[in-house]
């Protein structure tokens, strides 16, 4: 089993509607974060979290929430999904004792129609 | 679907050849360093790591160099197989978090 799963790997959605993408990790790492990646822009921040109770903003959070509801749980949540939200979304966790490296998910395509 | 290696600066090289994929950080506080390789379909995996008290770092078949003075990272790959075809992200610890390049695709032909 991977380490860090995300699901589901593909959604197509609709304008307007909610979605949520979810997170869980087995690696027993303290933080986990979102990113969004597109084409030629590289992997961008939108949320992350250092531990159950810390939520922080990263540099795109605009139009996404997020819920961490246990340690090895990292939700990202598109409240009213527009299009141009499509993009990869890869979850990463890192452990804050033992390095800085971080381990991603296999990533969630998103289609938004 | 789109693949996120459109757009990219693109170095390709012949199976054997040794790579060079060069990265301009941003943050000349940055105190860490990664190296991220991306095949297709799948999340970026880390290959190396440099601090910034460091100028070089050698791991199997992969160096990194930093040289803070212009703010350059560089990775250099031996003796270069198919199998590391793939988009190449630098990363940079610019605080708590990694801020990410815009990455490298390399084609490597047999």
């Amino acid at each position: 089993d991977a380490d860090v799963t995300q699901t589901p790997r593909n959604r197509i959605t609709k304008t307007g509607k909610r979605i949520m993408l979810e997170c869980s990790q087995t690696k027993g790492h303290d933080r986990m974060y979102w990113y969004r990646q597109d084409p030629g822009l590289g992997l961008r921040l939108i949320y992350y979290s250092f531990d159950v109770k810390d939520i922080n903003k990263g540099e795109i959070s605009d139009g996404y929430s997020v819920s961490r509801q246990a340690q090895a749980k990292f939700s990202l949540s598109l409240e009213s999904a527009i299009p141009n939200q499509t993009a990869l979304y890869f979850c990463a966790t890192s452990d804050s004792g033992t390095g800085f490296g971080y381990t991603f998910g296999s990533g969630t395509r998103l289609t938004v129609v | 679907g789109e693949s996120v290696g459109l757009h990219l600066p693109t170095l390709s090289v012949q199976e054997g050849d040794n790579s060079i994929i060069n990265c301009a950080y941003s943050n000349s506080a940055s105190d860490y360093f990664i190296w991220y390789k991306q095949e297709s379909g799948k999340g970026p995996q880390f290959i190396i790591d440099i601090r910034s008290n460091m100028d070089k770092r050698q791991g199997q078949r992969v160096t990194v160099l930093l040289n803070k003075t212009v703010k350059h990272l560089s990775l250099q790959i031996a003796a270069t197989q198919p199998g590391d075809s793939a988009v190449y992200f630098c990363a940079e610890r610019d605080g708590s978090t990694l801020t990410f390049g815009k990455g490298t695709m390399l084609l490597v032909s047999p």
